[in-house]
């Protein structure tokens, strides 16, 4: 069945690092991956969205890898800052109107 | 209007009644998403809408739950004879025409749904 993992436990850095974190799916090819940001008791955000012949894409201090070999992609935030910390969640939709699904998240807390 | 609305906010019902939850998405978003997302859990599929076709209902977790969308805006999704389990909260999405994800989807912020 198709299964997108993200890292259940929680990512804990010093403001100003980089963190990174990770979304690995199985059986499932994607046209595209998404990475949202979630606030509690708030619906998740739109972050940014990578294609399948697309390596890597930025904004700001972000930055999005997508190896459809390995089936990961991986979100960076750089010169993080505590008003960064929140649960970063990676999406995956083929085209042709399917659904999209949703990984679990994965929780970021920033340490000033 | 300018974000998805969803309503209402919370809603607490006891076990057995039938519940209504309304999503208003934006305006001209063809594309309409409902999602399931239990404490500390993603976010499960729960039906999807796209323009006037058939909607994709494979998400649906049991016959007591069922959806609908009117005039290709409104939607509403119906849980019956609501159970323990139900309790969750319950997002929705849209997004705009042709390449639906190409700006992501916008979410409203939920109804928390208790069952007593």
């Amino acid at each position: 069945s198709q299964k997108i993992e993200q890292n259940s436990e929680a990512l804990n850095i010093q403001e100003g690092k980089t963190a990174t974190l990770t979304c690995n799916y199985t059986n499932y090819s994607p046209a595209y991956l998404q990475w949202y940001r979630q606030d509690p008791g708030r619906g998740p955000v739109f972050l940014l969205l990578i294609r399948e012949n697309e390596k890597e894409k930025r904004k700001e201090r972000l930055k999005v890898t997508f190896d459809t070999t390995l089936k990961q992609s991986l979100f960076h935030i750089t010169a993080s800052q505590p008003a960064d910390s929140a649960t970063y969640l990676c999406a995956l939709e083929r085209t042709g109107g399917f659904k999209t699904i949703f990984g679990a998240g994965t929780r970021l807390f920033v340490k000033a | 209007g300018a974000g998805v609305s969803q309503s209402p906010s919370n809603k607490v019902t006891e076990k057995g009644k039938d519940v209504e939850l309304r999503c208003d998405p934006i305006s001209g978003h063809t594309a309409l998403y409902w999602y399931r997302q239990s404490l500390g859990q993603g976010l499960e599929f729960l039906i999807y809408f796209q323009g006037n076709s058939a909607p994709d209902k494979s998400g649906l977790p049991s016959d007591r739950f069922s959806a609908e969308r009117t005039g290709g805006s409104v939607s509403t999704l119906t849980i019956q004879r609501t159970q323990q389990e139900d309790s969750a909260v319950y997002l929705c999405a849209s997004s705009s025409p042709g390449v639906g994800s190409t700006y992501g989807y916008t979410f409203g912020s939920g109804t928390r749904l208790t069952v007593v």
